[in-house]
């Protein structure tokens, strides 16, 4: 069965500090990985998405996430932290080729101190 | 609409009261999703429908918890003798698999309904 795996359910840094949030996924074949964003009291937004296409895939808000088979991860990273970036950041995996059915991480919450 | 649509976006009930959620999708979209956000725990997949049709059911917790979906468009989410241990954020996606392929296509969420039990 596919699942991921989110490192770390909180994660500081400084306003304009490299932002790094790592996922790593379980899967017996190539999977679709997807980053989303959830901001307070609202629903889910996109981030980026792998398809198998290029491996580095670029985001919304300046995002950008690498597929590294080798290392089964799929981490997010962002050079610079904004304070609007402040939210919780769910990975997910793609588990079936049928349906667009995600399975979540468990998620990632991002702090960003001026 | 423009959006998936949730109602209410907030409840609290009485422990053992029964609650009904509302999810209108996307216009067009024949996939509809439901998921559970409970603190700490991530997104739990509750069921899946395309069209009025349920093959996916396989997370739902209980048989407390039951779906529909009618018109190929709104879903309703019933839970039935409610527990403390509903208490969570109740997600509903849609999704189209027109222009891409399935898997790989972009699920769109609504704001939640918080569920609150006493």
């Amino acid at each position: 069965a596919q699942s991921v795996t989110q490192l770390g359910s909180h994660v500081s840094v400084s306003e304009g500090a490299l932002v790094l949030l790592r996922c790593n996924y379980s899967s017996s074949v190539p999977p679709y990985l997807f980053w989303y964003v959830q901001y307070p009291n609202q629903g889910l937004q996109l981030l980026l998405k792998y398809t198998s296409a290029a491996t580095l895939v670029k985001g919304i808000n300046g995002f950008e996430a690498e597929f590294k088979k080798s290392e089964t991860s799929f981490h997010l990273t962002k050079p610079s932290a904004h304070m609007s970036d402040a939210a919780e950041y769910f990975c997910a995996v793609s588990r079936s080729y049928n349906t667009d059915k995600l399975i979540f991480g468990t998620g990632t919450r991002l702090q960003v101190f001026p | 609409g423009a959006g998936v649509s949730q109602s209410p976006s907030n409840k609290v009930t009485e422990k053992g009261k029964d609650v009904e959620l509302r999810c209108d999708p996307i216009s067009g979209h024949t996939a509809l999703y439901w998921y559970r956000q409970s603190l700490g725990q991530g997104l739990e997949f509750l069921i899946y429908f395309q069209g009025n049709s349920a093959p996916d059911k396989s997370g739902l917790p209980s048989d407390r918890f039951s779906a529909e979906r009618t018109g190929g468009s709104v879903s309703t989410l019933t839970i039935q003798r409610t527990q403390q241990e509903d208490s969570a954020v109740y997600l509903c996606a849609s999704s189209h698999p027109a222009g891409g392929f399935p898997g790989a296509n972009v699920l769109t969420f609504g704001a939640g309904s918080r569920l609150t039990v006493l």
